[in-house]
């Protein structure tokens, strides 16, 4: 049982230059979402989706892109890195009832130069 | 909208000593809350949730909440500390919202927790 599973573990960017971070789930969760945790800041809210084709912003949305086509699936994309992204990032699936946890993966480490 | 607050972002305990680490919530309806704990390098695990049911909630790894309303307080509370249980700690509220999205998340800022030997 696989979970969450987040593609790449660790990049390093310069700025300007784009890609995309990966998220997939085998748990057929209808929600799922991206954070981004910073020191002190805790975790920030970028986008949501409710369910393939369903997005949404969330608190720090600037600078990124998301699409679900599936529900597997939900890619983030950086369209133009700048330093202030350098961050670690969880993708996060769950059920899309307010009881229900979120399950996270393990994290992208990404650094801006 | 809703929050959460948590209070020490570094509270260090010695070994066997009670744990006590501070949530307090905002949220206009009833909420959802949830704590969380995160090892070095790692995603963010479940410790435990309240759902509306019972006021205390047992989690894993000996770890318990108490939901109290009327001080909109979580606290997360462990009666003997271990060498594993320094980690990190986030509180969390999810609350039913009337528009689209009413399933977000909201996190507070952690709190680091160290055992001292």
């Amino acid at each position: 049982n696989a979970g969450v599973t987040q593609t790449p573990k660790f990049q390093v960017l310069k700025t300007g230059q784009s890609m995309t971070l990966q998220c997939a789930q085998d748990m057929n969760h209808e929600y799922m979402s991206w954070y981004r945790q910073d020191p002190g800041m805790g975790l920030r809210l970028i986008h949501y989706s409710v369910g393939a084709g369903i997005t949404d912003q969330g608190e720090v949305p600037n600078g990124y892109n998301v699409s679900r086509s599936t529900t597997e699936d939900f890619p983030l994309r950086l369209l133009s890195a700048a330093p202030s992204q350098t961050s670690v990032y969880f993708c996060a699936s769950s059920y899309r009832t307010v009881r229900s946890p979120l399950h996270f993966g393990n994290g992208t480490r990404l650094t801006v130069t | 909208a809703q929050s959460v607050t948590q209070l020490g972002s570094h509270v260090s305990v010695s070994e066997g000593a009670l744990v006590l680490l501070r949530c307090n919530y905002s949220s206009s309806v009833p909420p959802y809350l949830f704590w969380y704990v995160q090892y070095p390098n790692q995603g963010l695990q479940l410790l435990l949730k309240y759902t509306s049911a019972a006021t205390l909630v047992k989690g894993i790894n000996g770890f318990e909440a108490e939901f109290k309303k009327s001080e909109t307080s979580f606290h997360l509370t462990k009666p003997s500390a271990h060498m594993s249980d320094a980690a990190e700690y986030f509180c969390a509220v999810r609350a039913p919202m009337s528009n689209f999205g009413n399933e977000k998340l909201t996190f507070g800022t952690g709190t680091r927790l160290t055992i001292i030997p």
